[in-house]
């Protein structure tokens, strides 16, 4: 069946502009995770949405982030104000619960100039 | 598996052995680990994963072994293909801190034909 699929692939933009960064999770799956992932570097958790409980944000690294997942299912994360330390691959996983197996998207690759 | 930045560590094998990657983490918590394969412009993917109630694991070609009391975890892979050649991630899932998983830093791994 299809996966993680994440959008766009690649994103180049300006310090100080906004980006919006979406994930459509495998079907069925209750749970969605947002990483960031340095070059070069291991993954680094962001946000995970759980059903319709209120997220756990405690990996957000300021408050130019922020996630919104609707309908339980596609997620949306923002970047306002975008710096060059935002550079990184943005990925994406979801699983079937809470503690099951996470799947992982392909990523965008964001580029702040 | 420690994290070194940009210089991660790598791991360089003749096609055909066998590749022992190691990895230590850091919460005695965690009752979850998992590795992860990375190939270079993709996300991870899932190869295997162990509950602490286990200390080994064995899938296709791969086997994941675990010692809870020095805190390691390893990854075998049999009969090594020029295939498996990617940068490996061991991940722990520490439940008493939500069920974001904490990822190592990464072992490149090289299989010379």
């Amino acid at each position: 069946g299809a996966g993680v699929s994440q959008s766009p692939s690649n994103k180049v933009t300006e310090k100080g502009k906004d980006v919006e960064l979406r994930c459509d999770p495998i079907s069925g799956h209750t749970a969605l995770y947002w990483y960031r992932q340095s070059l070069g570097q291991g993954l680094e958790f962001l946000i995970y949405f759980q059903g319709n409980s209120a997220p756990d944000k405690s990996g957000l690294p300021s408050d130019r982030f922020s996630a919104e997942r609707t309908g339980g299912s596609v997620s949306t994360l923002t970047i306002q104000r975008t710096q060059q330390e935002d550079s990184a691959v943005y990925l994406c996983a979801s699983s079937l619960g809470p503690t099951e197996t996470q799947y992982f998207g392909p990523g965008t690759r964001l580029l702040v100039l | 598996g420690e994290s070194v930045g940009l210089h991660l560590p790598t791991l360089s094998v003749q096609e055909g052995d066998n590749s022992i990657i190691n990895c230590a983490y850091s919460n005695s918590a965690s009752d979850y680990f998992i590795w992860y394969k990375q190939e270079s412009g993709k996300g991870p993917q899932f190869i295997i994963d162990i509950r602490s109630n286990m200390d080994k694991r064995q899938g296709q070609r791969v086997t994941v072994l675990l010692n809870k009391t020095v805190k390691h975890l390893s990854l075998q892979i049999a009969a090594t293909q020029p295939g498996d050649s990617a940068v490996y991630f061991c991940a722990e899932n520490p439940h008493n801190a939500g069920n974001m998983l904490t990822f190592g830093g990464g072992t490149r791994l090289m299989v010379k034909p």
